[in-house]
């Protein structure tokens, strides 16, 4: 079945750390991905997106992912994330019937001051 | 101007009540969905309506129905309330579907 996985369910970092979470997909042909953030009692915002073109995209707030196709990978990265990272992270794409936009399960990141 | 406009914010009521929840979006988009978000943050797609054509996931209860008065609205209303109906719900908009989509505020639904 298609699918997009997130198997990191929880992060934490201390302010100035790399980070990355992964996102893999389960499905061919056109692929459109996107990562959104929910911070605490708010609604998802965009960070960025891919269509196609340039495997590396960048998004707001320094956030970038990079679309490897032969591992059906979209990987979240920044390279220094501070506190006002805190936040839920999802990976989505439109998939199945009527190509509903569909989420992960989810990333909590808990950035440490 | 808030893009996607949800009411009510909050929304607490007892088991086996009917409720609604509104959505409306000012973006010209010609795609609207209905999430349900749980206490661990998973979010389902529960409908995906576009162009007149609505598009359910198996897995909702019939229950749950939206309705689509015009383009820029879509309601969803909830029969027979049960507890494990507690969420967040989220409406969405997109201008298709497969571009982004651009999220209400949310309703917490509180079923006691």
């Amino acid at each position: 079945a298609q699918s997009v996985s997130q198997h990191n369910h929880h992060v934490i970092l201390s302010e100035a750390a790399s980070l990355e979470l992964g996102c893999n997909y389960s499905y061919g042909g056109t692929v459109n991905l996107f990562w959104y953030v929910q911070y605490p009692g708010q609604h998802l915002q965009l960070l960025l997106k891919y269509f196609s073109g340039d495997p590396l995209v960048k998004g707001i707030k320094g956030f970038e992912a990079e679309f490897i196709k032969s591992k059906f990978s979209f990987n979240l990265r920044k390279p220094s994330v501070q506190w006002s990272d805190t936040a839920e992270y999802f990976c989505a794409s439109p998939m199945g019937a009527g190509n509903m936009l569909t989420f992960g399960g989810g990333t909590r990141l808990m950035v440490k001051p | 101007d808030t893009a996607v406009s949800q009411t009510p914010k909050y929304l607490v009521t007892q088991m086996g009540n009917d409720k609604s929840i509104k959505c409306e979006q000012n973006l010209g988009h010609d795609t609207m969905y209905w999430y349900k978000q749980d206490s661990k943050k998973f979010l389902k797609i529960m409908f995906s309506y576009n162009n007149k054509e609505l598009i359910i996931n198996e897995t909702v209860p019939n229950r749950f129905s939206p309705k689509s008065p015009d383009k820029a609205h879509l309601n969803l209303h909830i029969n027979s309330l049960e507890l494990g109906d507690s969420a967040v719900y989220f409406c969405a908009s997109s201008q298709s579907v497969n571009t982004e989509a651009f999220f209400g505020q949310g309703t917490r639904l509180t079923v006691v």
